[in-house]
């Protein structure tokens, strides 16, 4: 079954780091990569990816996407203990697939 | 806040039982999906409606099953529960049927199967 892997599982970093997430997905019938940062309960939408090259960036989120290579990264500069949470990525396709998610931890 | 609401916030059940979990979608949204989260994994999707009929279900058996009404409000129903049917179950409102469209998720419910 194609998945969604994301990498690293877990990352503890430290208030100001700058931290890159992984996502890779193995395509049929591709429509769009979505990236969700979950704290609680109900992930939030960051980004929509669909074209491959093109950066998307919200503040100190940014992200991109590799049609080629069939990854995408999430980076987040000058961290804070807000970002902590788990980031989801969800490969698009007739039904949405989420990889297991990165739980970042930033330590004051 | 997305505007999705799910209730109850927390349920428990035990083995064998039926259960029902509800979900109103965002203001103008026709799709609903609903995910089962369980511990330390990614969502896993469980199937989408789009006004009132299932337009597609991932790898869960017969005995979850759902519902979309007139208002695009949904319920999924889980029948005879399992111990591994404990999980946070999600739902997503969006506006496109094939799923192109950004989902928007709703709270969660928790379900523990005892």
């Amino acid at each position: 079954e194609d998945k969604v892997v994301q990498s690293p599982l877990s990352l503890v970093v430290h208030e100001g780091d700058t931290v890159t997430l992984n996502c890779s997905y193995e395509v049929t019938n591709f429509r769009s990569l979505l990236w969700y940062k979950q704290e609680k309960k109900a992930p939030t939408f960051l980004f929509m990816l669909t074209s491959s090259g093109i950066e998307k960036k919200s503040g100190r989120l940014s992200s991109i996407l590799d049609k080629k290579e069939l990854f995408s990264i999430l980076n987040i500069t000058a961290t804070q203990t807000g970002d902590s949470a788990i980031y989801l990525c969800a490969e698009v396709r007739d039904d949405m697939r989420f990889g297991a998610g990165t739980r970042l931890t930033v330590k004051p | 806040e997305t505007g999705v609401t799910q209730s109850p916030t927390h349920l428990i059940k035990t083995r064998g039982q039926q259960v029902t979990l509800r979900c109103s979608s965002q203001s103008g949204h026709n799709t609903v999906s609903w995910y089962q989260q369980a511990l330390g994994q990614g969502p896993q999707f469980i199937f989408q409606y789009y006004r009132e009929e299932e337009n597609g279900r991932g790898n869960f058996p017969p005995r979850f099953s759902g519902l979309q009404f007139p208002n695009y409000s949904s319920e999924l129903n889980v029948n005879a529960l399992e111990l591994d049917d404990s999980a946070l179950y999600l739902c997503a409102s969006s506006l496109a049927k094939e799923g192109s469209g950004t989902q928007y998720f709703g709270p969660g419910t928790r379900l523990l199967v005892l």
